[in-house]
This record gives structure tokens, C-alpha cells and sequence, in this order.
């Protein structure tokens, strides 16, 4: 079955940096679009970045850009997110999913999360 | 950027009622690119409805969703006691591409 688990969360300084590593099962790895969700502890769902399959193709939110780099290893099947120059505000769950759908426009699969603590 | 409102915060019904959630645009969203998701506590987000209407992998029939231009609605039938929840809707624009979630409905057992 679909497996995603991220890890790599913690507690960091403003400031400072963090990789996070989700690592997929259970499908095709190389053939689906991904993507990092976050979710601010009590607060809503924020997409964060999109990948696609080859990794050629990457889009960011603005809250983030400029500071985080996704990226993706097909041949281990994992997906990273490098997060610099961390704020308070990044502070959250952060979630990878599988992009579904004709133009990979809905998540079907979501991994239990890793929190990320930004705290002086 | 297009926000979704969705409404009401919080829904208070006993099992076996019927609920009925509701998200609205800020301008016209294709209905394709509209999809709704259950959160529990302490779990991920679980895709219920994409493209406004189909109900994804597994997901029981009580649960339909509906709407199209600005207005779309989610309702669940009859209420069963593991359907309390968050109910997210989210859509997809595409140019440049994006990804946005409504607020968030909480419905609680009343």
C-alpha cells in the first residue's frame, strides 16, 4: 500500500536551517508529481512547494520562496524539503503528499507529518 | 489569488443528521479543480471529493459533493460518529500554478 513518512522535523532558531526527508512506498515512485503541505499548529492547510516527476519542474508559495528548495530522489525514493533562513511563522506540521489527478491538481496520499518548531 | 470562504466555522449536528458545508471563491473556480478533505485530530488531511463530485478511493457514498462556478457544497448524508471532523475544500488554479485550502469547517457532536 501507499506509504509516506517524513522526518526531520525539530526544534530550530530563527535562522537557522532544516532538511526534511519523506520517504515513498508502495508506488511508482518516479511517475507521480509531490508535494510539501503545512499546517500551523490550530491554523488551516498551506501549501508550501510542487515537484514534478523528473524534478525538472518546481513551483514555490511566496511565503517561502526564496528560502526553501524541494527536491527529490527517484532512485531512493525520496523527497526533501531544505528549509533556510526559518521564521517563527514556519512553524507547523509539515506534510508531503502524491499529486493526483490530470494536471496533479488534488493530493491522494499523505504522510503522518513532522513538526517543525522555529523558537529561540 | 483566489481565496475560498467556507462556512459555517463550526456545524453542530447529532449522528444521523445531515450536514451540509459549504465553500465559496473569491471568482469562478473550474468545478475540475475543486476537491474536499477530512481531517481527524492528530491526522493527515484524507481526500474525500475531487472535481467537485467524484468521491475518491473508498470513500463511503453518504458523503457528495456538488456546486460549481463560485458556490460548492459538501454533504454528508447521514451523520456517523467517525465522521466528526475538519473539512477542508481546496482548488488548484493554474496560472502559475497554485494550491489553496479553505479555513476549514470543524463539524462536533452536538
Amino acid at each position: 500500500q501507499v506509504q509516506l513518512v517524513e522526518s526531520g522535523g525539530g526544534l530550530v532558531k530563527p535562522g537557522g536551517s532544516l532538511r526534511l526527508s519523506c520517504a515513498a512506498s508502495g508506488f511508482t515512485f518516479s511517475d507521480y508529481y509531490m508535494s510539501w503541505i503545512r499546517q500551523a499548529p490550530g491554523k488551516g492547510l498551506e501549501w508550501v512547494s510542487y515537484i514534478s516527476s523528473s524534478g525538472s519542474t518546481i513551483y514555490y508559495a511566496d511565503s517561502v520562496k526564496g528560502r526553501f528548495t524541494i527536491s527529490r530522489d527517484n532512485a531512493k525514493n525520496s523527497l526533501y524539503l531544505q528549509m533556510n533562513s526559518l521564521r517563527a511563522e514556519d512553524t507547523a506540521v509539515y506534510y508531503c503528499a502524491r499529486a493526483y489527478g490530470d494536471y496533479d491538481e488534488f493530493f491522494d496520499y499523505w504522510g503522518q507529518g513532522t513538526l517543525v518548531t522555529v523558537s529561540s | 489569488e483566489i481565496v475560498l470562504t467556507q462556512s459555517p466555522g463550526t456545524l453542530s449536528l447529532s449522528p444521523g443528521e445531515r450536514a451540509t458545508l459549504s465553500c465559496r471563491a473569491s471568482q469562478s473556480v473550474s468545478s475540475s479543480y475543486l476537491a474536499w478533505y477530512q481531517q481527524k485530530p492528530g491526522q493527515a488531511p484524507r481526500l474525500l471529493i475531487y472535481g467537485a463530485s467524484s468521491r475518491a478511493t473508498g470513500i463511503p457514498d453518504r458523503f457528495s459533493g456538488s456546486g460549481s462556478g463560485t458556490d460548492f457544497t459538501l454533504t454528508i448524508s447521514r451523520l456517523e460518529p467517525e465522521d466528526f471532523a475538519v473539512y477542508y475544500c481546496q482548488q488548484y488554479g493554474s496560472s502559475p500554478p497554485t494550491w489553496t485550502f479553505g479555513q476549514g469547517t470543524k463539524v462536533e457532536i452536538k
